[in-house]
Protein backbone atom coordinates (compact mmCIF):
# COMPACT_ATOMS: atom_id res chain seq x y z
CA UNK A 1 0.00 0.00 0.00
CA UNK A 2 0.92 3.45 -0.79
CA UNK A 3 2.08 5.73 2.37
CA UNK A 4 3.45 8.22 3.64
CA UNK A 5 4.92 9.36 7.50
CA UNK A 6 5.48 12.41 8.77
CA UNK A 7 6.48 11.64 12.32
CA UNK A 8 7.47 14.94 13.60
CA UNK A 9 3.81 16.76 14.26
CA UNK A 10 5.46 19.80 15.98
CA UNK A 11 9.29 21.01 15.30
CA UNK A 12 10.50 24.54 16.76
CA UNK A 13 13.82 26.22 14.94
CA UNK A 14 15.57 29.37 15.45
CA UNK A 15 15.36 32.05 13.23
CA UNK A 16 18.18 32.05 10.29
CA UNK A 17 19.03 28.52 11.51
CA UNK A 18 18.26 25.29 8.99
CA UNK A 19 15.88 22.55 9.47
CA UNK A 20 15.21 19.57 8.57
CA UNK A 21 11.19 17.91 8.45
CA UNK A 22 11.25 14.23 7.70
CA UNK A 23 8.75 12.45 5.39
CA UNK A 24 9.18 8.37 4.73
CA UNK A 25 7.29 6.59 2.06
CA UNK A 26 6.27 3.61 1.12
CA UNK A 27 5.55 2.25 -2.12
CA UNK A 28 6.17 -0.82 -4.49
CA UNK A 29 6.06 1.25 -7.39
CA UNK A 30 9.88 2.29 -9.38
CA UNK A 31 8.04 5.24 -10.76
CA UNK A 32 6.67 7.95 -8.59
CA UNK A 33 7.24 11.80 -7.63
CA UNK A 34 7.29 13.25 -4.13
CA UNK A 35 6.18 16.61 -3.23
CA UNK A 36 6.22 19.35 -0.49
CA UNK A 37 3.70 21.52 0.56
CA UNK A 38 3.61 24.53 2.88
CA UNK A 39 0.48 25.10 4.81
CA UNK A 40 0.44 28.52 6.43
CA UNK A 41 -1.97 29.52 9.01
CA UNK A 42 -4.36 30.95 6.52
CA UNK A 43 -4.82 27.39 4.59
CA UNK A 44 -3.66 27.65 1.45
CA UNK A 45 -1.02 25.14 0.32
CA UNK A 46 1.99 26.15 -1.76
CA UNK A 47 3.89 24.25 -3.60
CA UNK A 48 7.43 23.90 -2.20
CA UNK A 49 9.47 21.24 -4.33
CA UNK A 50 9.10 18.48 -6.31
CA UNK A 51 11.55 15.50 -6.50
CA UNK A 52 11.38 12.41 -8.76
CA UNK A 53 11.99 9.04 -7.93
CA UNK A 54 14.65 8.59 -11.04
CA UNK A 55 16.28 12.28 -10.61
CA UNK A 56 19.70 11.33 -9.07
CA UNK A 57 20.81 14.83 -7.95
CA UNK A 58 18.37 16.18 -5.26
CA UNK A 59 16.11 18.91 -5.92
CA UNK A 60 16.76 22.58 -4.76
CA UNK A 61 14.57 25.60 -5.06
CA UNK A 62 15.64 28.60 -3.46
CA UNK A 63 16.46 27.91 0.36
CA UNK A 64 14.54 24.35 0.33
CA UNK A 65 16.40 21.28 -0.48
CA UNK A 66 15.11 17.63 -0.46
CA UNK A 67 17.47 15.51 0.91
CA UNK A 68 16.10 12.19 -1.15
CA UNK A 69 17.47 9.10 -0.10
CA UNK A 70 15.84 6.28 -2.38
CA UNK A 71 17.40 3.40 -0.26
CA UNK A 72 15.77 4.67 2.96
CA UNK A 73 12.54 5.62 1.22
CA UNK A 74 13.11 8.97 3.03
CA UNK A 75 12.41 12.40 1.03
CA UNK A 76 13.12 15.02 3.74
CA UNK A 77 12.77 18.54 3.31
CA UNK A 78 15.83 20.79 4.55
CA UNK A 79 14.97 24.42 4.53
CA UNK A 80 17.96 27.03 4.87
CA UNK A 81 18.21 30.18 6.84
CA UNK A 82 14.62 29.67 8.33
CA UNK A 83 12.30 33.04 8.76
CA UNK A 84 9.24 33.89 10.29
CA UNK A 85 7.12 33.58 7.43
CA UNK A 86 8.36 29.83 7.37
CA UNK A 87 6.03 28.77 10.11
CA UNK A 88 3.56 27.22 8.67
CA UNK A 89 2.26 23.13 8.43
CA UNK A 90 4.11 21.18 6.31
CA UNK A 91 2.72 18.54 4.32
CA UNK A 92 4.97 15.70 2.69
CA UNK A 93 2.68 13.92 -0.59
CA UNK A 94 3.55 11.44 -3.11
CA UNK A 95 2.09 9.87 -6.67
CA UNK A 96 2.68 6.92 -8.14
CA UNK A 97 2.25 5.81 -11.48
CA UNK A 98 -0.90 4.60 -12.81
CA UNK A 99 -3.14 7.35 -10.68
CA UNK A 100 -4.01 10.64 -10.51
CA UNK A 101 -3.88 11.20 -6.82
CA UNK A 102 -1.36 12.75 -4.12
CA UNK A 103 -1.38 10.30 -0.76
CA UNK A 104 -0.68 13.27 1.85
CA UNK A 105 1.32 12.68 5.13
CA UNK A 106 0.38 14.06 7.90
CA UNK A 107 2.22 17.31 8.29
CA UNK A 108 4.66 18.90 10.55
CA UNK A 109 3.66 22.13 11.82
CA UNK A 110 7.16 24.42 11.89
CA UNK A 111 7.13 27.31 14.47
CA UNK A 112 10.32 29.65 13.62
CA UNK A 113 11.40 31.79 16.89
CA UNK A 114 12.66 35.14 16.63
CA UNK B 1 1.56 34.47 -11.87
CA UNK B 2 -1.97 32.32 -12.68
CA UNK B 3 -3.42 30.80 -9.82
CA UNK B 4 -6.37 28.48 -9.08
CA UNK B 5 -9.47 30.24 -7.16
CA UNK B 6 -12.08 29.25 -5.14
CA UNK B 7 -15.56 30.77 -3.99
CA UNK B 8 -16.83 30.83 -1.70
CA UNK B 9 -13.73 30.95 0.81
CA UNK B 10 -16.28 30.06 3.61
CA UNK B 11 -19.41 28.32 3.73
CA UNK B 12 -21.86 27.80 6.16
CA UNK B 13 -24.79 24.94 5.47
CA UNK B 14 -27.57 23.14 7.31
CA UNK B 15 -27.47 18.95 7.63
CA UNK B 16 -29.61 17.65 4.74
CA UNK B 17 -29.15 21.03 1.91
CA UNK B 18 -26.83 21.00 -1.30
CA UNK B 19 -23.76 22.77 -1.47
CA UNK B 20 -21.81 24.18 -4.50
CA UNK B 21 -18.29 24.48 -4.53
CA UNK B 22 -16.85 26.60 -6.81
CA UNK B 23 -13.17 26.20 -8.45
CA UNK B 24 -11.77 28.46 -11.26
CA UNK B 25 -8.52 26.14 -12.44
CA UNK B 26 -5.40 27.89 -14.27
CA UNK B 27 -6.39 28.49 -17.70
CA UNK B 28 -4.23 26.16 -19.55
CA UNK B 29 -4.59 23.35 -17.04
CA UNK B 30 -6.48 20.48 -18.36
CA UNK B 31 -7.01 18.17 -15.49
CA UNK B 32 -8.55 18.79 -11.95
CA UNK B 33 -8.68 17.38 -8.80
CA UNK B 34 -10.47 18.00 -5.36
CA UNK B 35 -9.41 17.02 -2.12
CA UNK B 36 -10.71 17.97 1.43
CA UNK B 37 -8.76 18.67 4.76
CA UNK B 38 -10.96 17.65 7.88
CA UNK B 39 -9.83 19.67 11.06
CA UNK B 40 -6.19 19.17 12.67
CA UNK B 41 -5.59 15.88 10.03
CA UNK B 42 -4.31 15.03 6.45
CA UNK B 43 -5.43 16.25 3.00
CA UNK B 44 -7.59 13.46 1.28
CA UNK B 45 -8.21 13.21 -2.27
CA UNK B 46 -11.77 13.01 -3.30
CA UNK B 47 -11.40 12.97 -7.38
CA UNK B 48 -10.07 13.93 -10.56
CA UNK B 49 -11.72 15.26 -13.82
CA UNK B 50 -10.02 15.07 -17.37
CA UNK B 51 -11.69 15.44 -20.35
CA UNK B 52 -15.85 15.89 -18.76
CA UNK B 53 -14.79 13.04 -17.14
CA UNK B 54 -14.39 11.40 -13.57
CA UNK B 55 -10.52 9.80 -14.23
CA UNK B 56 -10.45 8.53 -10.40
CA UNK B 57 -12.33 8.84 -7.22
CA UNK B 58 -11.62 7.91 -3.90
CA UNK B 59 -14.00 5.76 -1.46
CA UNK B 60 -14.81 9.22 0.47
CA UNK B 61 -16.62 10.29 -3.26
CA UNK B 62 -19.71 8.40 -2.81
CA UNK B 63 -23.03 9.22 -4.32
CA UNK B 64 -23.94 12.21 -2.34
CA UNK B 65 -21.25 13.98 -4.57
CA UNK B 66 -20.96 15.39 -7.97
CA UNK B 67 -18.55 17.45 -9.79
CA UNK B 68 -19.03 19.50 -13.24
CA UNK B 69 -17.84 21.24 -15.58
CA UNK B 70 -20.31 23.49 -16.37
CA UNK B 71 -18.54 26.15 -18.86
CA UNK B 72 -14.87 26.77 -19.81
CA UNK B 73 -13.50 28.00 -16.69
CA UNK B 74 -15.63 27.01 -14.11
CA UNK B 75 -15.24 23.33 -12.22
CA UNK B 76 -17.53 22.79 -9.29
CA UNK B 77 -18.16 20.25 -6.73
CA UNK B 78 -21.68 19.20 -5.01
CA UNK B 79 -22.62 17.54 -1.98
CA UNK B 80 -26.46 16.97 -2.51
CA UNK B 81 -27.08 16.25 1.14
CA UNK B 82 -24.61 17.41 3.31
CA UNK B 83 -23.69 15.46 6.71
CA UNK B 84 -21.98 17.18 9.99
CA UNK B 85 -18.64 14.75 8.61
CA UNK B 86 -18.86 16.57 5.55
CA UNK B 87 -17.33 19.56 7.34
CA UNK B 88 -13.87 20.62 6.24
CA UNK B 89 -11.59 22.49 3.95
CA UNK B 90 -11.69 21.44 0.34
CA UNK B 91 -9.54 22.32 -2.06
CA UNK B 92 -9.69 22.47 -5.74
CA UNK B 93 -6.61 21.42 -7.79
CA UNK B 94 -5.32 21.56 -11.41
CA UNK B 95 -2.33 20.44 -13.35
CA UNK B 96 -1.20 20.69 -16.92
CA UNK B 97 -0.52 17.14 -17.29
CA UNK B 98 -1.06 13.74 -15.55
CA UNK B 99 2.91 12.81 -15.70
CA UNK B 100 4.43 11.47 -12.44
CA UNK B 101 6.25 15.07 -12.01
CA UNK B 102 3.04 17.26 -12.51
CA UNK B 103 2.62 19.34 -10.09
CA UNK B 104 -0.98 19.99 -9.23
CA UNK B 105 -1.73 23.90 -7.94
CA UNK B 106 -3.90 23.99 -5.09
CA UNK B 107 -6.32 26.81 -4.44
CA UNK B 108 -6.99 28.93 -0.95
CA UNK B 109 -9.60 26.83 -0.20
CA UNK B 110 -13.26 26.41 1.08
CA UNK B 111 -14.42 25.75 4.69
CA UNK B 112 -17.66 24.41 4.61
CA UNK B 113 -19.61 24.28 8.22
CA UNK B 114 -22.17 21.47 8.13
CA UNK B 115 -24.57 22.18 11.45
Amino acid sequence: AQKITQTQPGMFVQEKEAVTLDCTYDTSDQSYGLFWYKQPSSGEMIFLIYQGSYDEQNATEGRYSLNFQKARKSANLVISASQLGDSAMYFCAMRTSGTYKYIFGTGTRLKVLA
Amino acid sequence: EPEVTQTPSHQVTQMGQEVILRCVPISNHLYFYWYRQILGQKVEFLVSFYNNEISEKSEIFDDQFSVERPDGSNFTLKIRSTKLEDSAMYFCASSVGTGIGETQYFGPGTRLLVL
